[in-house]
């Protein structure tokens, strides 16, 4: 049980599109959805926290112009690049907590390798 | 704020070596502590936590004490695999009343050779 699915795994987009990242709980509602940044051989940069039916919370130094999030439901957070550029390449991971206990759990989608040319 | 601090790595062992990766803290409260293990090219997968003081985590012979005393979570395996190598994350939460992100220490790579 607890499993995260992203899509797609892997995208390479021209300079200027906008890219989707879609991230689902595929058998847990998950009020709140986090999406992570990580640079090669570096750990996790928090970017923002989603919560289902209101506005994303951005950490500092996060752009929510470019990076738009949208929790539309128990089951579904997306991640939107606009605009991709070259510096944008990185790998973009969510992570979706079940419930609103606060108990600490948090479940990891696989993944999404982003490549901006 | 609060914060983790892992040993840097890379950690390179030979098969059947005892591992030790050391891991503090700095939280207010008593947080919880986990383990998340990366292998190459994949997310995170939870490997072992622990919720309170003196709670020992473990899964596939990996092992960790919440220590609040020393405010440390060390991962130990007893005799590592090939297929043990990866990277490996410390990382807590705060106990709140909802959903927090998790704070990450930078990881540490392992790499277990034959």
């Amino acid at each position: 049980g607890a499993v995260v699915s992203q899509h797609p795994s892997w995208v390479i987009c021209k300079s200027g599109t906008s890219v989707k990242i879609e991230c689902r709980s595929l058998d847990f509602q998950a009020t709140t959805m986090f999406w992570y940044r990580q640079f090669p051989k570096q750990s996790l940069m928090l970017m923002a926290t989603s919560n289902e039916g209101s506005k994303a919370t951005y950490e500092q130094g996060v752009e929510k112009d470019k990076f738009l999030i949208n929790h539309a439901s128990l089951t579904l957070s997306t991640l939107t690049v606009t605009s991709a550029h070259p510096e944008d390449s990185s790998f973009y991971i969510c992570s979706a907590a079940p419930g609103t206990s606060g108990s600490g759990t948090q479940y990891f989608g696989p993944g999404t390798r982003l490549l901006v040319l | 704020g609060d914060s983790v601090t892992q040993m840097e790595g890379p950690v390179t062992l030979s098969e059947e070596a005892f591992l030790t990766i050391n891991c503090t803290y700095t939280a207010t409260g008593y947080p919880s502590l986990f383990w998340y293990v990366q292998y190459p090219g994949e997310g995170l997968q939870l490997l072992l936590k622990a919720t309170k003081a003196d709670d020992k985590g473990s899964n596939k012979g990996f092992e960790a004490t919440y220590r609040k005393e020393t405010t440390s979570f060390h991962l130990e395996k007893g005799s590592v695999q090939v297929s043990d190598s990866a990277v490996y994350f410390c990382a807590l939460t705060p106990i709140t009343a909802g959903n927090t992100p998790l704070v990450f220490g930078k990881g540490t790579r392992l790499s277990v050779i034959a």
